[in-house]
């Protein structure tokens, strides 16, 4: 089966901008989704497909994909965006999974 | 509001069984692909399971297969997670999240519900 794989922690200045990034064969095949994890609650989606924000995610928040890599860029980062992000994406095995990286601990300075 | 409440989770020995349980809310819950995902404690997120809205497709990570059950109900807005010969390594937050597809290569988990905790432990 595929996976993906994820910096384990980035960190970024108050106001900079962060890209949080993910790699796996998989990415090339299926577009990756994007999910924010606070301490004790349950996870957020934050991006998905090509570039989609939910309604109520921040325009700070985007994403992109080239190859086998997605990444989400934080521009101006909020001391609020400081949390766990895992990308996540169909696995393209063929076998009908889905394969989670193993997320990324974004502290912001 | 779209909602999902999962229950059932508590304290198992190794080798037993446990039901949990996903109450939806606030969307056409028989019109939509569900999925179970668990976290054990101070790890990452793993998919356990899919079921689609109609039930006719139904997967399951190699780690459960065989083990554990995924199963909905229509008419009552539920989706349900039968474990059993539990182990050690099940122990995890369990949550059930709504699958959504625009075409076959852009999927996401949304929403989520507030998760379950199972423990594994004699």
């Amino acid at each position: 089966s595929s996976e993906l794989t994820q910096d384990p922690a980035v960190s970024v200045a108050l106001g900079q901008t962060v890209r949080i990034t993910c790699q796996g064969d998989s990415l090339r095949s299926y577009y990756a989704s994007w999910y924010q994890q606070k301490p004790g609650q349950a996870p957020v989606l934050v991006i998905y497909g090509k570039n989609n924000r939910p309604s109520g995610i921040p325009d700070r928040f985007s994403g992109s994909s080239s190859g086998n890599t997605a990444s989400l860029t934080i521009t101006g980062a909020q001391a609020e965006d400081e949390a766990d992000y895992y990308c996540n994406s169909r696995d393209s095995s063929g076998n009908h999974k889905w394969v989670f990286g193993g997320g990324t601990k974004l502290t912001v300075l | 509001e779209v909602q999902l409440v999962e229950s059932g989770g508590g304290l198992v020995q190794p080798g037993g069984s446990l039901r949990l349980s996903c109450a939806a809310s606030g969307f056409t819950f028989s019109s939509y692909n569900m999925n179970w995902v668990r976290q054990a404690p101070g790890k990452g997120l793993e998919w356990v399971s899919y079921i689609s809205s109609s039930r006719t497709s139904i997967y399951y990570a190699d780690s459960v297969k065989g083990r554990f059950t995924i199963s909905r109900d229509n008419a009552k807005n539920s989706l349900y997670l039968q474990m059993s010969s539990l182990r050690d390594e099940d122990t995890a937050v369990y949550y059930c999240a709504r699958g959504r597809e625009t075409t076959v290569t852009t999927n996401w988990f949304d929403p989520w519900g507030q998760g379950t905790l199972v423990t594994v432990s004699s």
